[in-house]
């Protein structure tokens, strides 16, 4: 596509449930990233992918997050066990030349846990 | 943790005033981003600005960054009602973990008509 793809746009759930969120990044971008935005604040960074691999997950809050992108191009942030403070927007961004280079933003993931 | 903190935190303007914004960052950098977010939607990307560079200009924005105060400011002359929207800054942070962009808390400006 044009731009970078996240899917759901929106997503409800319960307490306890698990969640996938998904990005289609642009076509030919190796960066990956994955951004966490509450009300008011700046993204929070979360992980970052090089191709296939991540090259830096410490912004992952705890094992409850995890996320994975196969095949070095669409990638899914996987949370278990959802709490209400996961509440957020879930922000993913490519990149074509990684930390030189400009962050090209999806609309994000609403997530709301009940 | 967010490295970067923008001020203020709220600006309200009249169209065809020319706002500031300033960003302050911790550590070392390689380059320093400018974005703009309207209400509900991703962040787009407006200028970036490498650490040998002082200044750099792009239309109706003027980035300004001094790396001895590990500050930077964004100027919007001139501005429009269609510039009201939350604006931050991004910041690289050179780790030996790999490659971070870190963002600021934000400018949120308001442009009236």
């Amino acid at each position: 596509g044009a731009g970078v793809s996240q899917t759901p746009s929106n997503k409800v759930t319960e307490k306890g449930k698990y969640v996938e969120l998904r990005c289609d990044p642009i076509s030919g971008h190796t960066a990956l990233y994955w951004y966490r935005q509450s009300l008011g604040q700046g993204p929070e960074f979360l992980i970052y992918f090089q191709g296939t691999g991540a090259a830096d997950d410490s912004g992952l809050p705890n094992d409850r997050f995890f996320a994975v992108r196969p095949e070095g191009s669409v990638s899914t942030l996987k949370i278990q066990r959802t709490e209400r403070g996961d509440s957020a927007v879930y922000l993913c961004a490519s990149s074509l030349l990684g930390m030189t280079g400009e962050l090209f933003f999806g609309e994000g993931s609403r997530l709301t846990v009940l | 943790s967010q490295q970067g903190e923008e001020d203020p935190q709220a600006l309200s303007i009249q169209e065809g005033e020319n706002a500031t914004m300033n960003c302050s960052y911790k550590t070392s950098i390689n380059n320093l981003q400018w974005y703009r977010q309207n209400s509900g939607r991703g962040l787009v990307h407006l200028i970036l600005i490498r650490s040998n560079e002082r200044e750099k200009h792009s239309g109706r924005l003027r980035v300004t960054l001094d790396t001895s105060k590990k500050s930077s400011s964004l100027l919007i002359t001139a501005s429009r009602a269609a510039d009201t929207a939350s604006y931050f800054c991004a910041t690289d942070a050179l780790k030996n973990t790999g490659n971070q962009f870190y963002f600021g808390t934000g400018t949120s400006l308001t442009v009236i008509p």
